[in-house]
């Protein structure tokens, strides 16, 4: 499967705990953002990757978040000190290097649940 | 700032009968906007993606056109099967030089055999 490849796919964590989630884009894509998606809404931008470099941040992402693609293939996202307003899915997606925003494609997501 | 909304919420349509889904953005300075469908629990998986220069994209049954002027999408689905049921989400860039796209809330559609 060359698709954008998420890991855990379901997280289910006590308040307080951290958590991190793993994202592997399709492989040619140097572009890679995070989304938050509660139910009933639509995805919400958290950041954004050109290869290694964390060039947009979103007020979504407070302190407790971090966010890092170290040789800009996989990227993590950790949250720390977790509270119950975090349980969301997580949604990784990539795109292509092009002039502008291409075509994003994204993964299957990571539900987390903050009990 | 970007704003998306998609109109209606919900659509529940017999099967084989055709479809449109709207949406509409307030800054329409955009470099194109992406068509998503997303199926319960899971991920979103790209549709259409329609640059600002094309008015149509097509991919099988399902057609998008944009129009930039009025601050328009609509995605049109032709023959509807209960297999489209699912929630159709559109997407625009935020604004000039940003890479984020703001997303509506999506229509959720089902299709009744």
């Amino acid at each position: 499967d060359t698709g954008v490849s998420q890991d855990p796919r379901h997280k289910i964590t006590k308040r307080g705990q951290n958590v991190t989630f793993r994202c592997d884009p399709i492989s040619e894509h140097n572009r890679l953002y995070w989304y938050r998606q509660t139910l009933g809404q639509g995805p919400e931008f958290l950041t954004y990757f050109q290869n290694e470099a964390q060039l947009e941040k979103s007020r979504l992402l407070s302190d407790r978040f971090s966010a890092e693609r170290p040789k800009g293939s996989f990227s993590t996202l950790e949250i720390q000190r977790t509270e119950q307003g975090d349980s969301a899915m997580y949604l990784c997606a990539s795109s292509p290097q092009t002039v502008r925003t291409g075509e994003l494609f994204f993964g299957e997501g990571s539900r987390l649940t903050v009990l | 700032k970007q704003e998306v909304t998609q109109i209606p919420a919900a659509l529940s349509v017999p099967e084989g009968e055709n479809l449109v889904l709207n949406c509409s953005f307030t800054d329409s300075a955009i470099y194109n906007l992406q068509w998503f469908r997303q199926d319960p629990g899971k991920g979103l998986t790209s549709l259409l993606l329609i640059q600002s220069s094309q008015r149509e994209q097509t991919s099988g049954r399902l057609n998008a056109s944009l129009d930039k002027s009025s601050g328009r999408s609509t995605l049109y689905i032709a023959a509807s099967q209960p297999g489209d049921s699912a929630t159709y989400l559109c997407a625009a860039p935020s604004g000039a030089g940003s890479y984020q796209l703001t997303f509506g809330k999506g229509t959720k559609l089902s299709v009744i055999p």
